[in-house]
């Protein structure tokens, strides 16, 4: 199946600092990305749809300026979470859309953040 | 928000086949049923999709009643690698976004 790389796998960080996640789509194209977040023992929450090229659409809820989001070619879209502080500490998951055969999500191994 | 309802565990005998069932009674005619699972701090694997026709892969069956509002994964033999969290997601098949339900945590047991 389609490989969707993510790094880092672990990232500890200090209070304040900024921390950036990449996402790669490693053999297809990918126009949209997707970003997740999942807390211990819940399940996945979408954050925000990277389009390549474009501005990425954010959820209800989901801050912006505080998810930076650049989808700057097809295969890579980068998260950035800036000023990090510990209620940030999370799993980050990213996935890529692959449409040239069927309509299918292919999902990052994740990132597991803390912030101390 | 996720548009799906499904059992919060469940157990299967290992070989035996593990029946996942999941409830989406507001599905709308343009929308799929997609299954993904997730083996602990890994990310969600494909498994497999329908939106009105039963479906059949090498991983597993998906059964979609007459009226669409209910589903049945079907893993004909659990293995203990297939102990995992079981979603099931109702999206259009375009644009895709995947709003997550809570999922079934499926046991299989030696």
């Amino acid at each position: 199946g389609a490989v969707v790389s993510q790094h880092p796998s672990r990232v500890i960080c200090k209070s304040g600092t900024s921390v950036k996640i990449e996402c790669r789509s490693l053999d297809f194209q990918a126009t949209t990305m997707f970003w997740y977040r999942q807390f211990p023992k819940q399940s996945l929450m979408l954050m925000a749809t990277s389009n390549e090229g474009s501005k990425a659409t954010y959820e209800q809820g989901v801050e912006k300026d505080k998810f930076l989001i650049n989808h700057a070619s097809l295969t890579l879209s980068t998260l950035t979470v800036t000023s990090a502080h510990p209620e940030d500490s999370s799993f980050y998951i990213c996935s890529a859309l692959r449409t040239d055969i069927l309509y299918e999500q292919y999902f990052g191994p994740g990132t597991r953040l803390t912030v101390t | 928000d996720a548009k799906t309802t499904q059992p919060p565990s469940m157990d299967c005998a290992e070989g035996r086949a593990a029946n996942l069932p999941c409830n989406h009674s507001t599905i709308s005619g343009n929308e799929y049923v997609y299954w993904y699972r997730q083996i602990h701090s890994q990310g969600p694997q494909y498994i497999i999709h329908g939106l009105k026709n039963n479906e059949t892969n090498e991983m597993a069956s998906l059964i979609i009643t007459e009226d669409r509002k209910s589903s049945t994964l079907i893993l004909p033999h659990a293995t203990l690698r297939d102990t995992a969290v079981y979603y099931c997601i109702v999206t259009m098949n375009t644009g895709n976004q995947f709003y997550f339900g809570t999922g079934t945590s499926l046991t299989v047991i030696p």
